[in-house]
Parts: C-alpha cells; structure tokens; sequence
C-alpha cells in the first residue's frame, strides 16, 4: 500500500463550479499536509499548510484533514480557468526524514 | 536570486552517458531536497541536505545517483551511465528551515532528462 494515494483524474468542471480533491494516507505518523500546485512544466507551489484536523480557509480554497479517517481533502470555491493545473497533496512527518509524500496529483481543467 | 534555479532545463542523453544536473538554492536556505518527477506521477524523494550535510539519501535509486553540496549552497544531482528509465523531471527544493514543520518548500522548474 503505498503511503499516499490520490485520484489522478483528470477532473473538468465549468468556471464557477466547486471542486474538491482528495487524498488517503496509511501512517497515522503524519503530521504535516500541503496542498501543492504544479502549472504545466513548472515546478510545484504551496497553496496551503495544515497541522491539525479541521479546516483551514485561505481565499477560495479551503484544506480539510480528518486526522482520524487519514483523509484530506482540498476545495475551490468559484473555480476560475487560471485553477486549470495539477494539484497535488504532500504528506510530512517530523524526525527521522524531512522528506515529503507526494500523491499523484489531479489533474484539474476549469472550462471558461 | 529570486527563486531556486536549476540547470539545464532539458537535456537529452543518449544512453550510457553521465549527466550533471545544477540546483542553486534560495540564497540562505538550509534545507535542499531533490525530487524525481516521472510524467503523469507526483514527485518522488531522492536526497535531503541540511548545508552542506547530505543527512538521507534514502531515495536515491542507485549506486548511479550521486548527489553534493560541497558548500551548502549550489548542489548538483549526478547520473552515470544514464538509462531509459532515468527519464523524467528532476525538481530541486529548498527551504529556509531544518524540518518538515519549519517552512515552505520552494521549487525549481526542473531539469527534464529524455534518455534515448
């Protein structure tokens, strides 16, 4: 089993249409979850952080993590064309490796 | 300069050949991390530097991956005898902390080895 897993998709929604994405961790060590964006042959950026179960509201995108489920999910409000990237979670845990798990990434189009 | 910037963008090898692939970190950052990047995958952990210290390099695939970062800035990602399943992006990361809860991990473009 690997140690995070993500839907790649792809996923097409309408401009304005709400999106969630989603992934699953095996190790209840994690502690730490990102949400990163990967623009075609760009580099991964950080869109949000979170150490704890909950939501994290930033703008349009709200992280979500369900500590107990190992579930974390990513929504965008009012998806816009410029939403139109790969999104990928990463997963993190202090000590022994600072190294990070990414899943997949979904690809995500948003149709004018 | 203003982002981590990695060197050469594209590369071809044919295979065989050795390949030498830069990263020059955010000025003061600490942490330098290189990723593997396979197309339509997430990227995959290679190799972890605190300065100048190469503290895991658990990810690496092979004795053909080498990686340094003599003076704990500039660090270059080394592959001999290149083989076709070496293809891919190669992302480098740095960051200003030593820990995974300590800062946000600031990517390159990276470099995209094609090995014929």
């Amino acid at each position: 089993q690997k140690e995070v897993e993500q839907d790649p998709g792809p996923l097409s929604v309408p401009e304005g249409a709400i999106v969630s994405l989603n992934c699953t961790y095996s190790n209840s060590a994690f502690q730490y979850f990102m949400w990163y964006r990967q623009y075609s042959r760009k580099g991964p950026e950080l869109l949000m952080y979170t150490y704890s179960s909950g939501n994290k509201e930033d703008g349009r995108f709200t992280a979500q993590v369900d500590k107990s489920s190992k579930y974390i999910s990513l929504f965008i409000r009012d998806s816009q064309p410029s939403d139109s990237a790969t999104y990928l979670c990463a997963i993190g845990r202090q000590g022994g490796s600072e190294k990070l798990v990414f899943g997949k990434g979904t690809k995500l189009t948003v149709n004018p | 300069g203003a982002g981590v910037s990695q060197s050469p963008r594209y590369k071809v090898a044919k295979r065989g050949q050795d390949v030498a692939l830069r990263c020059d970190p955010i000025s003061g950052h600490v942490s330098l991390f290189w990723y593997q990047q396979a197309l339509g995958q997430g990227p995959e952990f290679l190799t972890y530097f605190q300065n100048e210290a190469q503290l895991d390099k658990s990810g690496l695939p092979s004795d053909r991956f080498f990686a340094e970062r003599p003076e704990g800035s500039v660090s270059t990602l080394k592959i001999q005898r290149t083989q076709q399943e070496d293809s891919a992006v190669y992302l480098c990361a740095s960051s200003w902390g030593t820990g995974v809860n300590t800062g946000e991990l600031f990517f390159g473009e990276g470099s995209r080895l094609t090995v014929l």
